[in-house]
């Protein structure tokens, strides 16, 4: 099905510990973006791409590392997990016209 | 730089009653583009509409509509006669210039039988 693909769905690190996080679609869309939940935060933006080879910054981006080598997969890294990193992680991409942006089902991710 | 904002943190009513949910947004673009999103308990982001600086148009879809108000810099989401299935977090966005979105902290909307 086409869509949005985020792997894990759910995720436990140790503080310290590295990890990636991948989010993968098939539509051929050039814009990609991360964003984190927090209760009572809303969604916030972590780092964004308007096509392959080309990323930037969102509102809070520390601690945080991306890159955008395909069309198709834009991974967020996490470089030295923090507990201030406990939340849920949602990818979405958008081909920039008439409709909405289409959102993966989320990453769930604890640092203890 | 953008901000949007839901002043709204929860609201809860009866069901068949119509309620409002208020996003006011800033933004120094000329050509802009809103969008509001449903997130039920379940998690999953929901698109309901998108609508940009040009068209001042009132949508209604179904018991949903949103009224877009430039002079106010405000675009409301009413849902008519509430349902218990309309219980879901609600968030305002305004897309910046790299095609990201820049969210409100969301309203929570509960709706009691």
């Amino acid at each position: 099905n086409a869509g949005v693909t985020q792997t894990p769905k759910f995720q436990v690190l140790k503080t310290g510990q590295s990890m990636t996080l991948q989010c993968a679609q098939d539509m051929n869309h050039e814009y990609m973006s991360w964003y984190r939940q927090d209760p009572g935060m809303g969604l916030r933006l972590i780092h964004y791409s308007v096509g392959a080879g080309i990323t930037d910054q969102g509102e809070v981006p520390n601690g945080y590392n991306v890159s955008r080598s395909t069309t198709e997969d834009f991974p967020l890294r996490l470089l030295s997990a923090a507990p201030s990193q406990t939340s849920v992680y949602f990818c979405a991409s958008s081909d920039g016209q008439a409709y909405g942006y289409t959102f993966g089902s989320g990453t769930r991710l604890t640092v203890v | 730089a953008q901000k949007v904002t839901q002043a709204q943190t929860e609201i809860s009513v009866v069901e068949k009653e119509d309620v409002t949910l208020d996003c006011v947004y800033e933004t120094r673009d000329t050509t802009y583009y809103l969008f509001w999103y449903k997130q039920p308990p379940s998690g999953e982001l929901v698109f309901l509409i998108r609508r940009n600086s040009f068209d001042e148009q009132n949508e209604i879809s179904g018991r949903y509509s949103w009224n877009f108000q430039k002079s106010t810099s405000s675009f409301n989401f009413t849902i008519t006669a509430s349902q218990v299935v309309d219980s879901a977090v609600y968030f305002c966005a305004l897309r910046n210039s790299g095609y990201a979105l820049n969210f409100g902290k969301g309203t929570s909307l509960l709706v009691t039988p």
